[in-house]
């Protein structure tokens, strides 16, 4: 079965630090990864897709098929950095999304 | 901060009544979910609509129905048959197969 797996619930680091969020799948197709945000008080919006293979607010992510990972990182975390995120797997031609269970990342200053 | 809005914001329950949950999008969105979030557990899909008139069971659909009688509307109605309704609900909806889903500010439903 399609799997999304975030093996961290939380992650802490200081101001300044780089920033590692895990994401790990398993699917047997061609797979599109998403990361998503959820800052205090706002609504889960999308942080980046691979397909873009962009860099969005300093985060950037790349899909290692070898390994199945799609980790989410940073080189210097900002206090405004603190938030849930959720990796994210769609599947082939249908429109649903599976989700992790979340990492909440909280920068200290 | 329009595009996608979940009405109410709070919902209270009695255990064994049915209530239904909103969700209005004008982003003339064709795809629609319903997810349920709960602590450590991520976001769990419910139920999705691709088409007016059409939808899928998601994951949990156990205890819950939808419509989609209209392109903007996928109304949720939590059941009495659902054991554990108690939690966040969050509507979403995207544009095109695999696109980025845009969320609903969401419902926090409590059974008492």
């Amino acid at each position: 079965a399609q799997r999304v797996t975030q093996p961290e619930k939380l992650l802490s680091v200081f101001k300044g630090a780089p920033v590692e969020l895990k994401c790990n799948y398993s699917y047997s197709g061609s797979p599109e990864l998403f990361w998503y945000v959820q800052y205090s008080r706002q609504r889960l919006q999308l942080l980046l897709r691979h397909i873009s293979r962009e860099s969005i607010k300093g985060f950037t992510a790349d899909l290692n098929k070898g390994e199945t990972s799609f980790h989410l990182k940073k080189p210097f975390a900002q206090e405004e950095d603190s938030a849930m995120y959720y990796c994210a797997l769609s599947e082939d031609n249908t429109d649903k999304l599976i989700f992790g269970t979340g990492t909440r990342l909280q920068v200290f200053p | 901060d329009g595009g996608i809005t979940q009405s109410p914001k709070y919902l209270f329950r009695k255990e064994g009544q049915n209530v239904t949950l909103s969700c209005e999008q004008n982003l003339n969105h064709d795809a629609m979910y319903w997810y349920r979030q709960d602590p450590g557990q991520g976001l769990r899909l419910i139920y999705y609509s691709q088409i007016v008139n059409d939808f899928q069971k998601g994951d949990i659909a156990e205890g819950y129905s939808v419509s989609r009688e209209k392109k903007e509307s996928f109304p949720l109605t939590v059941t009495s048959a659902q054991k554990n309704p108690t939690a966040f609900y969050l509507c979403a909806s995207t544009r095109l197969k695999g696109d980025e889903q845009f969320f609903g500010p969401g419902t926090r439903l409590t059974v008492l």
